[in-house]
């Protein structure tokens, strides 16, 4: 079974300009996440999709980030614009869903380095 | 709100030893699941083991183990045999059934020592 795709692995942008990310989820996952991790931090929440719907995305600053599930499965995150503090791990993870019990489960994919000068 | 401690924020091991991890969290709930997620240097969170806090036998994937002690708010994770490719962050790691919102602890990074 195919994990979780995330591209690209690395970006590297000045500050103030735009950035998107992409994450296709394991297939037949409902639920897509994605989480900031900063150095030397866990991850934290950003938004929450259940299929194409937001199920949550009080933590992402909404002036600069925005998210869209495209058909309710792939994702992108993009940025815009983006500053010194945005420079962090940028994780794609999803789970089967809500009602799915298997202990809501996510699996994550390799994640993309962002680094802003 | 809920919180994960893992008070560890470096440890190392002798390869073919032991090691324990530690995380404590704090919730006010009855049932609710705790997972350790492994992070190598490529960055990807992969999961380790999970435990069901109504379950009162502790997890088991092989060479890694949990202690749960439900009362004491306390999830340690016991890496037996470590093998250099058991270098990695580990993070601890809270939800609650149907919430699907994982909070995570700061992390602990684990060196194997050849």
């Amino acid at each position: 079974e195919a994990g979780v795709a995330q591209s690209p692995r690395y970006k590297i942008i000045e500050k103030r300009q735009s950035v998107a990310f992409w994450c296709n989820p394991i297939s037949g996952h409902a639920t897509l996440y994605w989480y900031q991790q900063i150095l030397g931090q866990g991850p934290k929440l950003l938004i929450q999709f259940q299929n194409n719907g937001v199920v949550d995305d009080s933590q992402l600053p909404k002036d600069r980030f925005s998210a869209e599930r495209l058909k309710g499965v792939d994702s992108t995150l993009k940025i815009q614009p983006a500053k010194l503090e945005d420079s962090a791990v940028y994780l794609c993870a999803s789970s089967l869903g809500i009602l799915a019990g298997d202990g809501d489960t996510q699996y994550f994919g390799p994640g993309t380095r962002l680094t802003v000068l | 709100a809920q919180t994960v401690t893992q008070s560890q924020p470096e440890m190392s091991v002798q390869e073919a030893e032991t090691v324990t991890l530690s995380c404590t969290y704090d919730t006010s709930e009855s049932d609710y699941y705790l997972f350790w997620y492994k992070q190598p240097p490529s960055r990807q969170m992969i999961l380790v083991i999970r435990q069901e806090a109504y379950k009162q036998q502790n997890a088991t994937e092989n060479r890694f183990s949990v202690n749960f002690q439900k009362a004491a708010k306390s999830f340690s994770l016991k890496i037996s045999d470590s093998q250099l490719g058991d270098a990695a962050m580990y993070f601890c790691a809270y939800d609650l059934p149907g919430n699907e919102k994982l909070t995570f602890g700061t992390g602990t990074r684990l060196t194997i020592i050849p």
